[in-house]
């Protein structure tokens, strides 16, 4: 069936450093792709997302590249601040199904 | 403004009680989920409704009911049955499969505590 797996946190970064957080999928045929944010006690909020292969998904500075030949679809940032501390969450579904798989999440904490 | 409505944010009940938990939306989407998150953890799905009056068990429905009667609205009831309820449930709703915006919307959560 169809799956996510995504880096293990927690993630500590200090402000303004490079941030990646690894996704790879596992899934038939082409199904697009999903980068959720969830803040302290809230619902999660999609950040990004990417519907075909090579696509990239982009916001708020965060970005990330739907890679086929690699199943993967990595969160990206240049400079994260500590506003950006969050548990992030990567997320596939199938075009013709409901179904939406998600990672375990990554807990990211920056500190200034 | 358009969205997910899920209340209360926080409830408490007693071991043996059941609790209906209310999510609805005015996003006209066809489909809603419940989720179950644990402190740590990932989302589990409990149950999902593709159109009204029609549902399918997720992952882990075991001590969980819904029902769906009205597009908008999607409520799950936490039966005595369910062995470990103290948890976070997140309703999320998105457009039929096959269109193009499918993303789920997530509604900000009601954290259940069973004592």
């Amino acid at each position: 069936g169809n799956s996510v797996t995504q880096m293990e946190g927690p993630v500590t970064l200090s402000e303004e450093a490079f941030l990646t957080i690894n996704c790879t999928y596992t899934a038939t045929g082409y199904p697009s792709l999903f980068w959720y944010v969830q803040y302290p006690g809230e619902g999660l909020q999609l950040l990004l997302k990417a519907t075909k292969a090579d696509d990239k998904g982009s916001n708020k500075g965060f970005e990330a590249t739907y890679r086929k030949e690699t199943t993967s679809f990595h969160l990206e940032k240049g400079s994260v601040q500590v506003s950006d501390s969050a548990v992030y969450f990567c997320a596939l579904k199938a075009y013709n199904n409901n179904d939406m798989r998600f990672g375990a999440g990554t807990r990211l904490t920056v500190k200034p | 403004d358009g969205g997910i409505t899920q209340s209360p944010k926080y409830l408490f009940r007693k071991e043996g009680q059941n609790v209906t938990l209310s999510c609805e939306q005015n996003l006209n989407h066809d489909a809603m989920y419940w989720y179950r998150q644990d402190p740590g953890q990932g989302l589990r799905l409990i149950y999902y409704s593709q159109i009204v009056n029609d549902f399918q068990k997720g992952d882990i429905a075991e001590g969980y009911s819904v029902s769906r009667e009205k597009k908008e609205s999607f409520p799950l009831t936490v039966t005595s049955a369910q062995k470990n309820p103290t948890a976070f449930y997140l309703c999320a709703s998105s457009a039929r499969a096959g269109t193009d915006s499918y993303e789920q919307y997530f509604g900000p959560g009601t954290r259940l505590t069973v004592t």
